[in-house]
């Protein structure tokens, strides 16, 4: 069975500066997804970024990049210049290709940003 | 875009009601959802995932005959809490499928209280 581990229960980062938040995950799956969500005090789970288990390149959108070390299997998120509004839950998650991409998530990390 | 709605967004009952909870897909159609329990400073776990026109695949643990699934159109499932107690007390949250992509974009939730 798959498993993702976010190791980092809560983080602290200074506004502007960048931070990373870690996940690590297990599957004998070679065909999977990853993928990182925000969720901010009111609960809505806001997609961040997806890589693909086959994708070359670290994916990045906007000021997210995932470091995606497929040998280590682990997906940090990063994210750069961090703003006090990035304060949030972030999760990580895995999909099975051939398991109907459901996905199973890590137990997330709590990010708050200092002024 | 990809907008998911969920309504209600808040709901208090008592115990022994039922409590039907809407997922809506806006923008896209989703013949996929997947309905999520979250518990205060937990993870997401998933509860089932809802096809359209066929009965829903329930995660093991999670009673069939008490959280009733419909996914009765492509933009539309429904949650149906059945003589709910007090710990089903949760965060519920229900996410989509855009065609074949993996992505699955989450609607707000609801916040179920069970008195």
């Amino acid at each position: 069975a798959q498993k993702i581990t976010q190791t980092q229960p809560g983080m602290f980062v200074q506004e502007k500066e960048a931070v990373t938040l870690d996940c690590t995950y297990d599957t004998s799956d070679p065909s999977y997804g990853l993928f990182w969500y925000k969720q901010p005090s009111s609960g809505e789970m806001i997609f961040l970024i997806y890589q693909g288990s086959y994708d070359q390149q670290n994916a990045t959108e906007g000021r997210y990049s995932l470091n995606f070390q497929k040998a280590r299997k682990s997906a940090n998120l990063v994210i750069s210049a961090s703003q006090l509004g990035d304060s949030a839950m972030y999760f990580c998650a895995m999909s099975l290709n051939n398991a109907g991409n459901m996905l199973t998530f890590g137990g997330g990390t709590r990010l708050m940003v200092k002024p | 875009g990809a907008v998911v709605s969920q309504h209600p967004s808040r709901v208090i009952c008592k115990s022994g009601t039922s409590v039907k909870i809407e997922c809506r897909s806006l923008d896209f159609q989703a013949t996929t959802m997947f309905w999520y329990r979250q518990f205060p400073k937990q993870s997401l776990m998933l509860m089932a995932t809802s096809n359209e026109g066929s009965k829903a695949t329930y995660e093991q643990g999670v009673e069939k005959d008490k959280f009733l699934i419909n996914h009765a159109s492509l933009t539309l499932s429904t949650l149906t809490v059945t003589s709910a107690h007090p710990e089903d007390s949760s965060f519920y949250i229900c996410s989509a499928q855009k065609g074949n992509q993996e992505t699955q974009y989450f609607g707000p939730g609801t916040r179920l209280l069970v008195l």
